[in-house]
């Protein structure tokens, strides 16, 4: 297993298209996680999955926002009619926390940086 | 409320001397994991450390070390003999018990630059 993976990597749009973004978890981690960073910030939490329930969702995460995780496996993030303030890194995470060892340690992709034109 | 603070916005220090990154938190929860992640250039979150509210023992991992005191809610993070590799941004943050939470409380980072 090489880890969380996200694409795309970048992603430049103009204001008002949609866009969508994909995560592949570590595949015996049944938690999967959303988040946003902007510049100079820390990740701020949009929303979590468990299997394929999505359980949480951030006031962060407008009626624009929305995700699935139709199979309780890789999940997709879409972003509807962007804004310029949605431009950010959207990083994805996973955990196992029935896991004896690494237990509740999330596991982030490398990110996708959106930007919003 | 669950609240991560990091006073430290940059600190530069000079290869090989020692630095300590300062996190102090806030939570109402008796049960709860703290951890500290770096995030270097390339801007992948990696996981360094964690430590629950049960185990204030200190511990030292190689050139990591790090001080729980729940007396002051502060977690501080040090690094000895800091290298040019361990430039980066240092995130601490605070998580509910896995069964019965699932957010995960970030910090605003620490910028380190060690300077060659």
């Amino acid at each position: 297993d090489t880890g969380v993976s996200q694409n795309p990597r970048h992603k430049i749009t103009k204001r008002g298209q949609n866009v969508t973004f994909r995560c592949d978890p570590i595949s015996e981690h049944n938690r999967l996680y959303w988040y946003r960073q902007t510049l100079g910030q820390g990740p701020e939490f949009l929303t979590y999955f468990q299997n394929e329930a999505q359980l949480e969702k951030s006031r962060l995460l407008s009626d624009r926002f929305s995700a699935e995780r139709p199979k309780g496996s890789f999940s997709t993030l879409e972003i509807q009619r962007t804004e310029q303030g949605d431009s950010a890194m959207y990083l994805c995470a996973s955990s196992n926390p029935g896991a004896r060892s690494g237990a509740n340690v999330l596991t982030f992709g490398a990110g996708s940086r959106l930007t919003v034109l | 409320a669950q609240k991560v603070t990091q006073a430290q916005t940059e600190i530069s220090v000079v290869e090989k001397e020692d630095v300590t990154l300062d996190c102090v938190y806030e939570t109402r929860d008796t049960t709860y994991y703290l951890f500290w992640y770096k995030q270097p250039p390339s801007g992948e979150l990696v996981f360094l450390i964690r430590r629950n509210s049960f185990d204030e023992q200190n511990e030292i991992s190689g050139r990591y070390s790090w001080n729980f005191q729940k007396s002051t809610s502060s977690f501080n993070f040090t690094i000895t003999a800091s290298q040019v590799v361990d430039s980066a941004v240092y995130f601490c943050a605070l998580s509910e018990a896995p069964y019965t939470g699932n957010q995960f409380y970030f910090g605003t980072g620490t910028s380190l630059t060690v300077i060659p």
